[in-house]
């Protein structure tokens, strides 16, 4: 089993809509979770952390299970400039470990 | 500049040449991360630095690669007899502490030819 599992997509949307990304994560001692951005071609940057509480930024809403080991990102209200891969990140384990990142789940928000 | 700074942005090189890269992470980040990405995939962890240490290499780092980061200032990925295989993008990534997100420089593509 991969350690951090994306749907691929794409998920064509229009604009307005809302559309939710999940992803599971194998290693039950992961800590940290963060959802990133990437453009085409560009790096990855931060979008947001994950908390187990859940917690919003704006538009974005981020939850994670740690019973099931999955991660959810809900966009509300779909702008064009939200089309991008959106990239599922944990941490292997706690400690001194870097971020395990999934391959992506590629969005396209179309007028 | 505050960010994380990498050069150069492109790099076409011959198989079997050596190729160099250089990172430099936001000043105050003592943690400095290689990963490579290719196409359709997310980034793949290669090596990581605290300070000047390297304290993680991934098995993805063959015997051709090395990273240093002396002083744990600025840092080098150094690819010897480089093979077609090796093409992608090298993503270096810089954080304060293990707890935080990174802050991705803008990458080097290196393709091999």
């Amino acid at each position: 089993r991969k350690e951090v599992e994306q749907d691929p997509g794409p998920f064509n949307v229009p604009e307005g809509a809302t559309v939710a990304f999940n992803c599971t994560y194998s290693n039950s001692a992961s800590q940290s979770f963060f959802w990133y951005r990437q453009d085409c071609r560009k790096e990855p940057k931060l979008l947001m952390s994950v908390y187990s509480s859940g917690n919003e930024d704006g538009r974005f809403t981020a939850q994670l299970n740690r019973a099931s080991q999955y991660i959810s990102l809900l966009i509300r209200d779909s702008k064009l400039s939200d089309s991008a891969t959106y990239l599922c990140v944990v941490t292997r384990n706690s400690g001194n470990t870097p971020l395990v990142f999934g391959k992506g789940t590629r969005l396209s928000v179309i007028a | 500049d505050t960010g994380v700074s990498q050069d150069p942005r492109h790099k076409i090189t011959k198989r079997g040449q050596n190729v160099t890269f250089r990172c430099d992470p936001i000043s105050e980040h003592n943690r400095l991360y290689w990963y490579r990405q290719t196409l359709g995939q997310g980034p793949e962890f290669l090596t990581y630095f605290q300070n000047e240490a390297q304290l993680e290499k991934s098995r993805l780092l063959s015997d051709r690669f090395s990273a240093e980061r002396p002083k744990g200032s600025f840092s080098t990925l150094e690819i010897q007899r480089t093979e077609q295989g090796d093409s992608a993008m090298y993503l270096c990534a810089s954080s304060p502490d293990r707890d935080y997100g990174y802050t991705f420089g803008s990458g080097t593509r290196l393709t091999v030819v």
